[in-house]
């Protein structure tokens, strides 16, 4: 990958767990972006956390950002079998002219 | 709401033929990326377009070149197509608010165009 590591490469779990995917990167960033795919489909950006912020939410989405350490953590609660995907980060780093750099993405099954 | 459109959606060719692929972002957005995803990897930055201007080449080889023009819609044209350069191509775009400063932008992706060489 351009960027770094995502672990784990896949998640298999059942329906109402809670899911937790890591990444973590090389660069200095203005932003870490996580994005979901479905198979064979475009991504779909879920949430944007700034270098300067430690946590956000949406929804059921929680996800964390460690600069010192380079790595973030997206945590999905409570997850149902549509949430069944493939998750990437993405860094905006700077002077990069906004391009996003991705991680290699984790497969999540969640199973009903 | 408006999003980010690609053409076709599928595309066969075969070995050392040419290659169009279109993308119209959604309006007002003022920047294009390009993407490229081979089976089972992440997507790997090709180049972008920045008010018509490319911005940033990524990792695109020479056979393919790319523009933008006036409407703002962009086009990725490959050559001498390989059979390696089979994978998903996105298009996507992006409203950035100011060149040299903090980009902080999602960006919306268009469902792709899925290109096989035989």
């Amino acid at each position: 990958s351009q960027q770094g590591e995502e672990d784990p490469q896949a998640l298999s779990i059942q329906e109402g767990e809670n899911a937790t995917m890591n990444c973590s990167y090389k660069t200095s960033i203005n932003n870490l972006q996580w994005y979901r795919q479905n198979s064979g489909r475009g991504l779909v950006h879920l949430i944007l956390i700034r270098s300067n912020e430690r946590e956000k939410h949406s929804g059921r989405l929680r996800v964390t950002l460690d600069t010192s350490k380079k790595s973030s953590s997206l945590l999905i609660t409570a997850s149902r079998a549509a949430d069944t995907a493939s998750y990437f980060c993405a860094t905006d780093a700077y002077n990069q002219g906004g391009k996003l750099i991705f991680g290699q993405g984790t497969e999540l099954s969640v199973k009903p | 709401a408006a999003g980010v459109i690609q053409s076709p959606r599928h595309l066969i060719k075969e070995k050392r033929e040419t290659a169009t692929l279109k993308c119209y972002p959604i309006p007002r957005h003022d920047t294009v990326y390009w993407y490229q995803q081979g089976p089972g990897q992440d997507p790997q930055f090709l180049i972008s377009f920045y008010e018509k201007m490319q911005s940033d080449k990524g990792s695109i080889p020479d056979r393919f070149s790319a523009q933008q023009f006036s409407d703002y819609h962009s086009e990725l044209n490959m050559s001498s197509l390989e059979l390696g350069d089979s994978a998903l191509y996105f298009c996507a775009s992006s409203l950035v608010s100011s060149r040299g400063g903090l980009y902080n932008s999602p960006l919306h992706f268009g469902n792709g165009t899925r290109l096989t060489v035989t």
